[in-house]
């Protein structure tokens, strides 16, 4: 069974400093790794995906297969990236099932 | 291109009604899937559709049933409404088989 952990409900952050949301996942094979975000009020939209390794809005997040993380990071957070941060897994072996985390509230105060 | 949409925006029942909510994806995805979004839960996985089928199926009672249509509209249908049935209902379309999906609005059902 696929499983996704994020082990923080909310975190709370000042404008212009580094922020990380955890992400921890559970699957024995080869798991594709995404991060969706949901401004207020915006509908549930991919945020970026670890096989394109691009860095969205100035967000990356590295797939560490030891360590079965795939953090979400920024070197100096905004007010805009307040949201509600949501970790997904899927693979060929759960027939491309998305299973989510239960979410990361992350405050950027001013 | 025009995103997901989902009919009725919100929805006030009472329990042992039934309900019907419709989707539809973006022009050309096949594949639709459903999530139940709750404060305590989060988004859980109800069931996905690809190519009129039901492709895989999350951990709900046969309550909660589904089904999509040659022009990969989908309806869910949920019998005998509980209170804990009380929830955002989510659609979501990708092009095939990915887990990069296009999120609808949702459907906000209130049973009372």
């Amino acid at each position: 069974a696929q499983r996704v952990t994020q082990p923080e409900k909310l975190l709370s952050v000042f404008k212009g400093a580094p922020v990380e949301l955890k992400c921890n996942y559970s699957y024995s094979g080869s798991p594709e790794l995404f991060w969706y975000v949901q401004y207020s009020r915006q509908r549930l939209q991919l945020l970026l995906r670890h096989i394109s390794r691009e860095s969205i809005k100035g967000f990356t997040a590295d797939l560490n297969k030891g360590e079965t993380s795939f953090h979400l990071k920024k070197p100096f957070a905004q007010e805009e990236d307040s949201a509600m941060y949501y970790c997904a897994l899927t693979s060929t072996g759960s027939n491309y099932k998305l299973t989510f985390g239960k979410g990361t509230l992350l405050t950027v105060n001013p | 291109k025009a995103g997901v949409t989902q009919t009725p925006r919100y929805l006030i029942k009472t329990r042992g009604q039934q309900v019907t909510l419709s989707c539809s994806p973006i022009s050309g995805h096949r594949s639709v899937s459903w999530y139940q979004q709750t404060p305590g839960q989060g988004l859980q996985f109800l069931f996905e559709y690809f190519s009129e089928t039901q492709r895989n199926k999350g951990n709900f009672p046969g309550r909660f049933s589904g089904r999509q249509f040659s022009n990969s509209r989908s309806e869910m249908n949920v019998s005998t409404l509980e209170l804990g049935d009380s929830a955002l209902y989510l659609c979501a379309s990708s092009l095939a088989l990915t887990g990069e999906q296009y999120f609808g609005p949702g459907t906000r059902l209130t049973v009372t």
